[in-house]
C-alpha cells in the first residue's frame, strides 16, 4: 500500500488532454514538492517534472505538473502514441524523517 | 554526458549477501547526493537509501535499515549497496539515482541507470 495514491490506470486518444492525480496527506504533499517520473517499457524511470510543476531541459511542454494542498497532478496534453508508459510521483514524507515515498503508479495507455 | 552503470546483480540465496555497485560518469560525482531505487517485478518502485556527496548524511527506507547500506567512493565515482539477509521479497530490479540542486530548486532523481536484477531464491 503506496502513502500517495495514484489511479492504477488511465487512457486516452492521440491529441486528448490526460491528467493523472497523486494524493498524500499533510506530511508529504501537503508540506513538500512533488516530482513525477515517466517509465517506458522495459527501461528506467525518467524525470518529467520537479518542484510540482518544473520541466528539466528536453521534456516537452505537453507535459505539466501542478499542486494544491494534499493532491498533485500530471497533466499531459495532446496525447502521442509514445505517451503509453507508467507514470510515478514521488515527495518527501515528513513523518518518516524525511524519506522518499513513491505513488503505487499509474498505467497510461493511448487507445 | 552524465551515465550511471549498475552491476553486481544476480541470482541469490535466501539469507545470502551481496554488493551492487553503480559507476558514475559524465559529471563531478563528489559533489551530488545519490540513491538506490528498486522496482520488484511488476511492481511500482520503492526508495531505499541516499547518501550525500560527501557521506556525512545517509537515509534509509525502514524497510532495509539494518540489513542494507549505502555508501561510496569519489575517488572511484563509485556508489554502493551492501545487501546482507536477503528475502525473496528483495527480487527486484535496483537502480542509483542522483538527485541535484539547480540553484533554485532541488531536484530528486534526475538520472537513473539502467538497473541491475537481483533474484533472491534457493
Amino acid at each position: 500500500q503506496s502513502v500517495l495514491t495514484q489511479p492504477p490506470s488511465a487512457s486516452g486518444t492521440p491529441g486528448q488532454r490526460v491528467t493523472i492525480s497523486c494524493s498524500g496527506g499533510s506530511s508529504n504533499v501537503g508540506t513538500n514538492t512533488v516530482s513525477w517520473y515517466q517509465q517506458l517499457p522495459g527501461t528506467a524511470p525518467k524525470l518529467l517534472i520537479y518542484s510540482n510543476n518544473q520541466r528539466p531541459s528536453g521534456v516537452p511542454g505537453r507535459f505539466s505538473g501542478s499542486k494544491s494542498g494534499t493532491s498533485a497532478s500530471l497533466a499531459i496534453s495532446g496525447l502521442h502514441s509514445e505517451d503509453e508508459a507508467d507514470y510515478y510521483c514521488a515527495t518527501w514524507d515528513n513523518s518518516l524523517n524525511g524519506r522518499v515515498v513513491f505513488g503505487g503508479g499509474t498505467k497510461l495507455t493511448v487507445l | 554526458e552524465v551515465q550511471l552503470v549498475e552491476s553486481g546483480g544476480g541470482l541469490v540465496q535466501p539469507g545470502g549477501s551481496l554488493r551492487l555497485s553503480c559507476a558514475a560518469s559524465g559529471f563531478t560525482f563528489s559533489t551530488y547526493s545519490m540513491n538506490w531505487i528498486r522496482q520488484p517485478p511488476g511492481k511500482g518502485l520503492e526508495w531505499l537509501s541516499y547518501i550525500s556527496g560527501g557521506s556525512s548524511t545517509i537515509y534509509s527506507a525502514d524497510s532495509v535499515k539494518g540489513r542494507f547500506t549505502i555508501s561510496r567512493d569519489n575517488a572511484k565515482n563509485l556508489v554502493y549497496l551492501q545487501m546482507h539477509s536477503l528475502r525473496a521479497e528483495d527480487t527486484a530490479v535496483y537502480y542509483c539515482a542522483r538527485d541535484r540542486f539547480d540553484g533554485s530548486h532541488y531536484v530528486p532523481f534526475d538520472y537513473w541507470g539502467q538497473g541491475t536484477l537481483v533474484a533472491v531464491s534457493s
